[in-house]
Protein backbone atom coordinates (compact mmCIF):
# COMPACT_ATOMS: atom_id res chain seq x y z
CA UNK A 1 0.00 0.00 0.00
CA UNK A 2 0.82 3.89 0.05
CA UNK A 3 1.48 5.63 3.14
CA UNK A 4 2.86 9.22 2.95
CA UNK A 5 2.36 11.13 6.53
CA UNK A 6 3.00 14.67 7.29
CA UNK A 7 2.17 16.68 10.39
CA UNK A 8 -1.46 18.04 9.85
CA UNK A 9 -0.76 21.73 10.97
CA UNK A 10 2.20 23.58 12.27
CA UNK A 11 2.75 27.68 13.48
CA UNK A 12 5.66 29.81 13.39
CA UNK A 13 6.70 33.43 13.55
CA UNK A 14 7.36 35.76 10.67
CA UNK A 15 11.43 35.56 9.86
CA UNK A 16 12.10 32.15 11.67
CA UNK A 17 12.83 28.76 9.77
CA UNK A 18 10.42 25.83 10.00
CA UNK A 19 11.12 22.31 9.10
CA UNK A 20 7.82 20.37 8.20
CA UNK A 21 8.52 16.38 7.89
CA UNK A 22 7.11 13.78 5.56
CA UNK A 23 7.74 10.17 6.13
CA UNK A 24 6.77 7.68 3.11
CA UNK A 25 6.00 3.71 2.57
CA UNK A 26 5.08 3.45 -0.84
CA UNK A 27 5.30 0.40 -3.67
CA UNK A 28 7.81 1.93 -5.54
CA UNK A 29 10.03 5.26 -5.63
CA UNK A 30 11.18 7.30 -8.41
CA UNK A 31 11.69 10.74 -6.44
CA UNK A 32 9.67 12.62 -3.98
CA UNK A 33 8.13 16.17 -4.82
CA UNK A 34 7.55 19.33 -2.32
CA UNK A 35 4.62 21.43 -3.71
CA UNK A 36 2.49 24.64 -1.95
CA UNK A 37 -1.03 24.99 -2.24
CA UNK A 38 -2.96 28.20 -0.99
CA UNK A 39 -6.40 27.95 0.06
CA UNK A 40 -8.65 27.54 -2.59
CA UNK A 41 -5.95 27.31 -5.27
CA UNK A 42 -4.47 24.93 -7.42
CA UNK A 43 -0.60 23.70 -5.76
CA UNK A 44 2.27 24.87 -7.59
CA UNK A 45 5.66 23.08 -7.62
CA UNK A 46 8.67 23.52 -5.21
CA UNK A 47 11.20 21.14 -5.30
CA UNK A 48 12.32 17.52 -6.33
CA UNK A 49 14.54 15.13 -4.67
CA UNK A 50 15.43 11.77 -5.94
CA UNK A 51 18.82 10.95 -4.55
CA UNK A 52 19.57 11.66 -1.02
CA UNK A 53 20.74 15.43 0.25
CA UNK A 54 20.09 18.50 0.73
CA UNK A 55 18.39 20.51 -2.52
CA UNK A 56 18.32 24.12 -1.89
CA UNK A 57 16.21 26.80 -3.71
CA UNK A 58 16.23 30.09 -2.12
CA UNK A 59 14.37 30.36 1.10
CA UNK A 60 13.11 26.69 0.46
CA UNK A 61 15.45 23.77 0.77
CA UNK A 62 14.55 20.19 0.82
CA UNK A 63 15.96 16.95 1.66
CA UNK A 64 15.73 13.26 0.88
CA UNK A 65 17.17 9.84 2.88
CA UNK A 66 15.24 6.79 0.68
CA UNK A 67 16.75 4.19 3.81
CA UNK A 68 14.75 6.34 5.93
CA UNK A 69 11.56 6.78 3.97
CA UNK A 70 12.01 10.39 5.05
CA UNK A 71 12.13 13.88 3.98
CA UNK A 72 11.68 17.33 4.78
CA UNK A 73 11.02 20.50 3.61
CA UNK A 74 13.05 23.48 5.40
CA UNK A 75 11.62 27.53 4.99
CA UNK A 76 13.80 30.10 5.96
CA UNK A 77 13.01 33.64 6.57
CA UNK A 78 9.59 32.92 6.75
CA UNK A 79 7.25 35.45 5.58
CA UNK A 80 3.33 36.26 5.77
CA UNK A 81 2.84 34.71 2.57
CA UNK A 82 4.25 31.58 3.02
CA UNK A 83 1.30 30.75 4.89
CA UNK A 84 -0.08 27.87 2.78
CA UNK A 85 -1.22 23.87 3.21
CA UNK A 86 2.75 22.22 1.95
CA UNK A 87 2.22 18.76 0.27
CA UNK A 88 4.92 15.91 0.05
CA UNK A 89 4.62 13.48 -2.92
CA UNK A 90 5.94 10.38 -4.13
CA UNK A 91 6.56 9.54 -7.27
CA UNK A 92 5.73 5.98 -6.73
CA UNK A 93 6.32 4.80 -10.91
CA UNK A 94 4.48 5.00 -13.91
CA UNK A 95 4.49 8.86 -13.31
CA UNK A 96 1.75 8.87 -10.76
CA UNK A 97 2.13 11.07 -7.57
CA UNK A 98 0.75 9.80 -4.58
CA UNK A 99 0.16 12.80 -1.56
CA UNK A 100 1.04 13.16 1.48
CA UNK A 101 -1.89 14.50 4.08
CA UNK A 102 -0.51 17.97 3.79
CA UNK A 103 0.40 20.18 6.42
CA UNK A 104 -0.96 23.60 7.08
CA UNK A 105 1.67 26.45 7.86
CA UNK A 106 0.32 29.50 9.49
CA UNK A 107 2.86 31.89 10.02
CA UNK A 108 2.28 34.99 12.47
CA UNK A 109 4.01 38.47 13.06
CA UNK B 1 2.03 31.85 -17.50
CA UNK B 2 -0.33 28.96 -16.88
CA UNK B 3 0.74 25.57 -18.52
CA UNK B 4 -2.09 23.44 -17.75
CA UNK B 5 -6.26 25.66 -18.59
CA UNK B 6 -9.15 23.92 -16.37
CA UNK B 7 -12.64 24.82 -17.08
CA UNK B 8 -15.03 26.12 -15.15
CA UNK B 9 -13.53 27.20 -11.93
CA UNK B 10 -16.66 26.61 -10.27
CA UNK B 11 -20.28 24.98 -10.96
CA UNK B 12 -23.22 24.50 -9.13
CA UNK B 13 -25.72 21.55 -10.14
CA UNK B 14 -28.79 19.93 -9.15
CA UNK B 15 -28.53 16.34 -8.04
CA UNK B 16 -29.05 14.01 -10.19
CA UNK B 17 -27.82 16.23 -13.26
CA UNK B 18 -24.39 15.49 -15.10
CA UNK B 19 -21.38 17.72 -15.22
CA UNK B 20 -18.33 18.25 -17.51
CA UNK B 21 -15.26 19.49 -16.44
CA UNK B 22 -12.30 20.43 -19.15
CA UNK B 23 -8.54 20.04 -18.82
CA UNK B 24 -6.89 21.11 -21.67
CA UNK B 25 -2.42 21.46 -21.81
CA UNK B 26 -1.57 24.71 -23.54
CA UNK B 27 1.82 24.77 -25.71
CA UNK B 28 2.33 21.20 -25.20
CA UNK B 29 1.09 17.75 -25.96
CA UNK B 30 -0.05 15.54 -23.14
CA UNK B 31 -0.57 11.64 -23.95
CA UNK B 32 -1.54 11.22 -19.78
CA UNK B 33 -2.88 13.25 -17.72
CA UNK B 34 -4.21 13.18 -13.98
CA UNK B 35 -7.60 13.98 -12.67
CA UNK B 36 -7.64 14.75 -8.49
CA UNK B 37 -10.46 14.96 -5.85
CA UNK B 38 -9.77 16.97 -2.53
CA UNK B 39 -12.12 17.39 -0.31
CA UNK B 40 -12.01 20.67 2.09
CA UNK B 41 -8.99 20.48 4.88
CA UNK B 42 -7.28 17.72 2.89
CA UNK B 43 -4.70 16.31 0.45
CA UNK B 44 -5.11 15.55 -3.48
CA UNK B 45 -6.56 11.72 -4.11
CA UNK B 46 -5.88 10.07 -7.28
CA UNK B 47 -8.93 9.33 -9.19
CA UNK B 48 -7.63 8.32 -12.17
CA UNK B 49 -5.08 8.54 -14.80
CA UNK B 50 -6.46 9.74 -18.35
CA UNK B 51 -4.45 8.43 -21.31
CA UNK B 52 -4.92 9.89 -24.84
CA UNK B 53 -6.44 7.56 -27.28
CA UNK B 54 -7.70 4.28 -24.75
CA UNK B 55 -9.17 4.28 -21.77
CA UNK B 56 -8.64 5.57 -18.24
CA UNK B 57 -6.83 4.09 -15.29
CA UNK B 58 -9.10 4.05 -12.39
CA UNK B 59 -7.93 4.17 -8.85
CA UNK B 60 -9.45 1.59 -6.54
CA UNK B 61 -12.52 2.70 -5.15
CA UNK B 62 -13.68 5.24 -7.77
CA UNK B 63 -16.27 4.09 -9.83
CA UNK B 64 -15.33 4.48 -13.60
CA UNK B 65 -19.35 4.72 -14.74
CA UNK B 66 -19.63 7.75 -12.50
CA UNK B 67 -16.97 9.76 -13.23
CA UNK B 68 -16.12 9.21 -17.08
CA UNK B 69 -12.78 10.42 -18.52
CA UNK B 70 -12.51 11.32 -21.87
CA UNK B 71 -8.98 12.20 -23.71
CA UNK B 72 -9.67 12.89 -27.15
CA UNK B 73 -6.83 14.62 -28.05
CA UNK B 74 -3.33 15.53 -27.12
CA UNK B 75 -3.95 18.41 -25.79
CA UNK B 76 -7.68 17.72 -23.85
CA UNK B 77 -9.16 15.65 -21.47
CA UNK B 78 -12.53 15.77 -19.77
CA UNK B 79 -13.73 14.57 -16.47
CA UNK B 80 -18.00 13.92 -16.56
CA UNK B 81 -19.55 13.68 -12.99
CA UNK B 82 -22.58 11.36 -13.94
CA UNK B 83 -25.61 11.70 -11.56
CA UNK B 84 -24.01 14.20 -9.42
CA UNK B 85 -25.41 14.12 -5.80
CA UNK B 86 -23.85 16.41 -2.99
CA UNK B 87 -21.43 13.69 -1.31
CA UNK B 88 -19.76 14.69 -4.97
CA UNK B 89 -19.05 17.91 -4.54
CA UNK B 90 -15.78 18.21 -4.00
CA UNK B 91 -12.91 20.29 -5.55
CA UNK B 92 -11.71 18.14 -8.92
CA UNK B 93 -7.64 19.80 -10.52
CA UNK B 94 -6.51 18.36 -13.64
CA UNK B 95 -2.90 17.65 -14.20
CA UNK B 96 -0.01 16.87 -16.94
CA UNK B 97 3.90 16.77 -17.36
CA UNK B 98 5.18 18.89 -19.82
CA UNK B 99 8.55 16.51 -19.36
CA UNK B 100 8.46 12.60 -19.66
CA UNK B 101 11.80 12.46 -16.85
CA UNK B 102 10.63 11.00 -13.71
CA UNK B 103 11.65 14.86 -12.69
CA UNK B 104 9.30 16.31 -14.01
CA UNK B 105 6.93 17.85 -12.12
CA UNK B 106 3.13 18.09 -12.33
CA UNK B 107 1.41 21.18 -13.68
CA UNK B 108 -1.61 21.30 -12.25
CA UNK B 109 -4.88 22.88 -13.70
CA UNK B 110 -6.32 26.19 -11.51
CA UNK B 111 -9.29 23.28 -10.38
CA UNK B 112 -12.98 23.42 -10.52
CA UNK B 113 -14.81 23.45 -7.26
CA UNK B 114 -18.40 21.13 -7.83
CA UNK B 115 -21.03 22.14 -5.47
CA UNK B 116 -23.99 19.90 -5.98
CA UNK B 117 -27.39 20.92 -4.32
Amino acid sequence: GQNIDQPTEMTATEGAIVQINCTYQTSGFNGLFWYQQHAGEAPTFLSYNVLDGLEEKGRFSSFLSRSKGYSYLLLKELQMKDSASYLCAVNSGFQKLVFGTGTRLLVSP
Amino acid sequence: GAVVSQHPSWVICKSGTSVKIECRSLDFQATTMFWYRQFPKQSLMLMATSNEGSKATYEQGVEKDKFLINHASLTLSTLTVTSAHPEDSSFYICSARTGTGDNSPLHFGNGTRLTVT
